[in-house]
């Protein structure tokens, strides 16, 4: 079974431009999640989906980010204009119930962002 | 409130017992779970407890929770060199669907 797929890896911009990044979640997993992690911390929800709708997006800064999930599969995170202290890891993460209440969520590699 | 909490560094001999500790603010949390994150790469699952079990055991993996102090516990058996890594706790939040909070992580150096 294919992981969770993530482009680009790395990615490099500086101050004030905008950049994009892309999520393939595992197959056939309805929900999926993108994290903020920076450098010596744990990863922070932004934003959950559920098929293709908004779950919780309570922590994403709306002035300046933002993510769609078209179709319920594929979703993008985007980040315009981007700041200094938006430099951190990206990780894209989806889910599906198992049975019971429990269910995991599957990480992938991460996009690692850095804002010169 | 959301607060997870864990020891940012613990050091340990190849071979010897290695113990991960968190403590979470939660007490309604449902699940509680351990992941593990090696340089470059995402965050893998190693395994979770149920808020009304004490104890799991999974090869050489042993969670104990203590729900009255809501303290959570990973220990490694005869811990390798490629147990080097941070460890992260989570709980399931419970005024989200699924959502975990983290705590900071516990980088685990295992050293000959």
């Amino acid at each position: 079974e294919a992981g969770v797929a993530q482009s680009p890896r790395y990615k490099i911009i500086e101050k004030r431009q905008s950049v994009a990044f892309w999520c393939n979640p595992i197959s056939g997993h309805a929900t999926l999640y993108w994290y903020q992690q920076i450098l010596g911390q744990g990863p922070k929800l932004l934003i959950q989906f559920q098929n293709n709708g908004v779950v919780d997006d309570s922590q994403l800064p709306k002035d300046r980010f933002s993510a769609e999930r078209l179709k319920g599969v594929d979703s993008t995170l985007k980040i315009q204009p981007a700041k200094l202290e938006d430099s951190a890891v990206y990780l894209c993460a989806s889910s599906s119930p198992a049975g019971g209440n429990q269910e995991t969520q599957y990480f992938g590699p991460g996009t690692r962002l850095l804002v010169l | 409130g959301e607060d997870v909490e864990q020891s940012l560094f613990l050091s340990v001999r190849e071979g010897d017992s290695s113990v991960i500790n968190c403590t979470y603010t939660d007490s309604s949390s449902t699940y509680l779970y351990w992941y593990k994150q090696e340089p470059g790469a995402g965050l893998q699952l190693l395994t979770y407890i149920f808020s009304n079990m004490d104890m799991k055991q999974d090869q050489r993996l042993t969670v104990l929770l203590n729900k009255k102090d809501k303290h959570l516990s990973l220990r490694i058996a005869d811990t390798q060199t490629g147990d080097s890594a941070i460890y992260f706790c989570a709980e399931r939040y419970p005024g989200g669907y699924n959502k975990l909070i983290f705590g900071a992580g516990t980088r685990l150096a295992v050293h000959p």
